[in-house]
């Protein structure tokens, strides 16, 4: 059962790139990385997904090591908006795996 | 966007009545699950289903239970509510994406939080 370890929260200012490590040093050979953004009193919704090297959509990049012990979410000149909880998610389809762990707390100030 | 919807949105109730909180999807997804969540807290699976007639209990223990007749369908029910149930409880859905495509995609609907006095 793969553990992800990530900070409890972090600060940044508008325009600023905001870079999220999470640690999973038991990640299993069939496990993806998923990423999930939640906003108060909202059911969390899906940011990005990866298995190995880099990953980028319109709203993130993710970017993870060869060795896969971690992975980074990197969100570009944040807004207020994106003042979010930050999931990091890994697993590989089975339910009864399923774990969000508390999150990272992300606070973005004008 | 995903469609997938939960009623009510807010709940507050009487220790001991039943309750059934709704949750339905338009999508056509074959897997459905229910989460619980605190304030501030880790989401908790409470419950999954992989498709009609299927539910299986997920990590977290809870007195509540489901049921799967329709696939856009699956409604949560607590037989007597108590105290200890208040919490938020979150439904979503999945569509599998194929071997070595990825893990499933999970769409949340925006929660039902229940109160029981």
């Amino acid at each position: 059962l793969a553990k992800t370890t990530q900070p409890i929260s972090m600060d940044s200012y508008e325009g600023q790139e905001v870079n999220i490590t999470c640690s999973h040093n038991n990640i299993a050979t069939n496990d993806y990385i998923t990423w999930y953004q939640q906003f108060p009193s909202q059911g969390p919704r899906f940011i990005i997904q990866g298995y190995k090297t880099k990953v980028t959509n319109e709203v993130a990049s993710l970017f993870i090591p060869a060795d896969r012990k971690s992975s980074t979410l990197s969100l570009p000149r944040v807004s207020l908006s994106d003042t979010a909880v930050y999931y990091c998610l890994v697993y590989s389809g089975g339910y009864n795996k399923l774990i969000f762990g508390a999150g990272t707390r992300l606070a973005v100030h004008p | 966007e995903a469609d997938i919807y939960q009623t009510p949105r807010y709940l507050v109730i009487g220790t001991g009545k039943k309750i059934t909180l709704e949750c339905s999807q338009t999508m056509g997804h074959d897997k459905m699950y229910w989460y619980q969540q605190d304030p501030g807290m880790e989401l908790h699976l409470i419950h999954y289903s992989y498709g009609v007639n299927s539910t299986e209990k997920g990590d977290l223990s809870s007195e509540s239970t489901v049921s799967r007749i329709r696939t856009e369908h699956f409604p949560l029910t607590l037989e007597s509510a108590r105290p200890s149930h208040t919490s938020q409880y979150l439904c979503a859905s999945s569509e599998y994406r194929g071997s070595g495509l990825g893990t499933d995609t999970q769409y949340f609907g925006p929660g039902t939080r229940l109160t029981v006095l």
